[in-house]
């Protein structure tokens, strides 16, 4: 099966500071998103990644970065973590679209910004 | 932009009842159409996806419905069983992206002995 991994489940950080998340899959996957989930707005793209080096913004970047040196890993940067970046962080990976469209999504990181 | 309205945010049926979990869109023509499940605290975990040119797809006790002339995916688990209680959301694709889906909020289904 499938995994993807976010390296944690639970972070707590303070206003202002530089915020790591990490993704790491091991499928080989073309296909890295990062989605933020809050209650009643359901999932929304932060930015997407098609290739290594390869970054394209969603639809809510702003306060965002992304990095992916390596095929199989796909961070998102925090530049300066404020609290309305509180909420589920998702990472997901898929495959070539038009045969393997489905995402594959990690567990989740619950971020509190205080 | 496009919209995707999953109409209920709560449904509650017995058990052995037929769930029926609806997903309408608009300003959009998805290539195709997916169902995910999520579970508290977890990540949403793929069902079913459904193209554009199909009108119908089963799995086991799940069926998936498409009408693009509707804008309209209906979402069918029957024998419903308490297992089956979590939150269920649909997800469009296509146009100048593909591989980009756009999610929407999604049905909490509880399903009761």
């Amino acid at each position: 099966d499938v995994k993807v991994t976010q390296s944690s489940r639970y972070l707590v950080k303070r206003t202002g500071e530089k915020v790591f998340l990490e993704c790491v899959q091991d499928m080989d996957h073309e296909n890295m998103f990062w989605y933020r989930q809050d209650p009643g707005l359901g999932l929304r793209l932060i930015y997407f990644s098609y290739d290594v080096k390869m970054k394209e913004k969603g639809d809510i970047p702003e306060g965002y970065s992304v990095s992916r040196e390596k095929k199989e890993r796909f961070s998102l940067i925090l530049e300066s973590a404020s609290t309305n970046q509180t909420s589920m962080y998702l990472c997901a990976s898929s495959g070539t679209v038009p045969t393997n469209e489905k995402l594959f999504f990690g567990s989740g990181t619950q971020l509190s910004v205080l | 932009s496009q919209k995707i309205e999953q109409n209920s945010e709560a449904l509650n049926i017995q058990e052995g009842k037929t769930a029926t979990l609806t997903c309408n869109y608009t300003n959009y023509s998805p290539a195709y159409l997916q169902w995910y499940r999520q579970d508290p605290g977890r990540g949403p975990v793929f069902l079913l996806l459904i193209r554009e040119n199909e009108k119908e797809k089963r799995k086991e006790r799940l069926k998936v419905t498409f009408d693009t002339t509707l804008k309209q995916s209906l979402f069918h688990i029957t024998a419903s069983q308490p297992a089956d209680s979590a939150t269920y959301l649909c997800a469009l694709a296509g146009g100048s992206t593909l591989g980009r889906l756009y999610f929407g909020r999604g049905t909490q289904l509880t399903v009761w002995p």
